[in-house]
């Protein structure tokens, strides 16, 4: 079985530009979250969504994180303008179902360095 | 508000020798679950284990183990008899509940795993 797909794996950006991250979730997986992880740091939700619709954003810097997942299936997170601080690992995550019974599969992750 | 504290930073351990991780966590919510994971220098996290605040059993797998207690809010993680290729940076995690759905995890600041030969 194909496990979670990102790309790119490294991308490196100039502060004030934009940058998109992509992700494929394992086939069948209803559910997609977006984690950032900062250097020397645990993950840190950024948004969740169940099929299309959203179910938590209230860690998205929504002012230039936006992140959409058109048809149920694949996602995008963009960053418009990037910061020096968001320099980090983007990770994606699927899981088939809730987090209490179902677990979470991550990708490997965007790793993105904002100069 | 929910919280997971890993206060080891790293651990530098002799092949062969047992270590614990800690792991504490607080939560307001009477049913919870906690998770651990494992992030190589890969970089890619692998699922270890999960426990619902249901079930205090010891759990034991192979060479790992883990001790939940509801009482003190620990979920703290054994490796017996360590080997080189458990180096890596260990996380202890809470799964939100902020409901409407939303079970993204609380991960602590992680524990780097040292084993040397």
């Amino acid at each position: 079985e194909a496990g979670v797909a990102q790309s790119p794996r490294y991308k490196i950006i100039e502060k004030r530009q934009s940058v998109a991250f992509w992700c494929n979730p394992i086939s069948g997986h209803a559910t997609l979250y977006w984690y950032q992880q900062i250097l020397g740091q645990g993950p840190k939700l950024l948004i969740q969504f169940q099929n299309n619709g959203v179910v938590d954003d209230s860690q998205l810097p929504k002012d230039r994180f936006s992140a959409e997942r058109l048809k149920g299936v694949d996602s995008t997170l963009k960053i418009q303008p990037a910061k020096l601080e968001d320099s980090a690992v983007y990770l994606c995550a699927s899981s088939e179902g809730l987090a209490g019974v179902y677990e979470q599969y991550f990708g490997p992750g965007t790793r993105l360095t904002v100069t | 508000a929910q919280k997971v504290t890993q206060a080891q930073t790293e651990i530098s351990v002799v092949e062969k020798e047992d270590v614990t991780l800690d792991c504490v966590y607080e939560t307001r919510d009477t049913t919870y679950y906690l998770f651990w994971y494992k992030q190589p220098p890969s970089g890619e996290l692998v699922f270890l284990i999960r426990r619902n605040s249901f079930d205090e059993q010891n759990e034991i797998s192979g060479r790992y183990s883990w001790n939940f207690q509801k009482s003190t809010s620990s979920f703290n993680f054994t490796i017996t008899a360590s080997q080189v290729v458990d180096s890596a940076v260990y996380f202890c995690a809470l799964k939100r509940t902020s409901g409407g759905g939303a079970d993204g995890l609380t991960f602590g600041k992680g524990t780097h795993l040292i084993i040397q030969p």
